[in-house]
């Protein structure tokens, strides 16, 4: 039972376009979200993060938005570069818990 | 920035060896974690440690073990390798009141 899903495996976005990923999670308990970027053969790196009792973050080219009655996330990378090609995966967090459910991921493929 | 170091990166060894993989950050973080990750899957949760002389199994069974005996060193064995085993292993830690996990680089095993 997947808590924590990414529907979509790929996305390919022009340069200078904005790219926006998503995510659904099913556990009404989660309320602390993070967004990582993957390149292959390394650790994932942290992105933006956004706790249950806002809907929005935004840092720089990165904005988080929370939907919580939809129980949905997603991450809109504006204006988007070819640096930004690697796989984002979310994740979601239980209060008191600190254990993280990641998604499968989206490879994100920005073309110049 | 994160100090979260993983070794071995890449271990390639035969069905029946004992591994040991090593994770260190020299954060002071209290809580580590150790994740699975097979190519286009999610990060499986296998262990994690609230600090010293804490351990815990995760979301997902894992024949491997873990030891916590000082904060800053988290390694993971397994007594003896199968080729099931081949995977990427990602060690993380977090500070206890961000949640935000930071990520080593990873070590790829391979089993024959």
């Amino acid at each position: 039972d997947q808590q924590v899903k990414q529907n979509s495996p790929s996305l390919s976005v022009q340069e200078g376009r904005i790219s926006i990923l998503n995510c659904d999670y099913t556990n009404s308990m989660f309320d602390y979200f993070l967004w990582y970027k993957k390149y292959p053969a390394e650790g994932p790196t942290f992105l933006i993060s956004i706790s249950s009792i806002k809907d929005k973050n935004e840092d720089g080219r990165f904005t988080v938005f929370l939907n919580k009655s939809a129980k949905h996330l997603s991450l809109h990378i504006v204006p988007s570069q070819p640096g930004d090609s690697a796989v984002y995966f979310c994740a979601a967090s239980e209060a008191g818990t600190y254990k993280y459910i990641f998604g499968t991921g989206t490879r994100l493929k920005v073309l110049a | 920035e994160a100090d979260i170091y993983q070794t071995p990166r890449y271990l390639v060894i035969g069905t029946g060896k004992k591994i040991t993989l090593e994770c260190s950050q020299t954060m002071g973080h209290d809580k580590m974690y150790w994740y699975q990750q097979d190519p286009g899957m999610e990060l499986h949760l296998i262990h994690y440690s609230y600090g010293v002389n804490s351990t815990e199994k995760g979301d997902l069974s894992s024949e491997s073990t873990v030891s916590r005996i000082r904060t800053e060193h988290f390694p993971l064995t397994l007594e003896s390798a199968r080729p099931s085993h081949t995977s990427q292993y990602l060690c993380a830690s977090s500070e206890f009141s961000t949640g935000e996990l930071f990520f080593g680089e990873g070590s790829r095993l391979t089993v024959l």
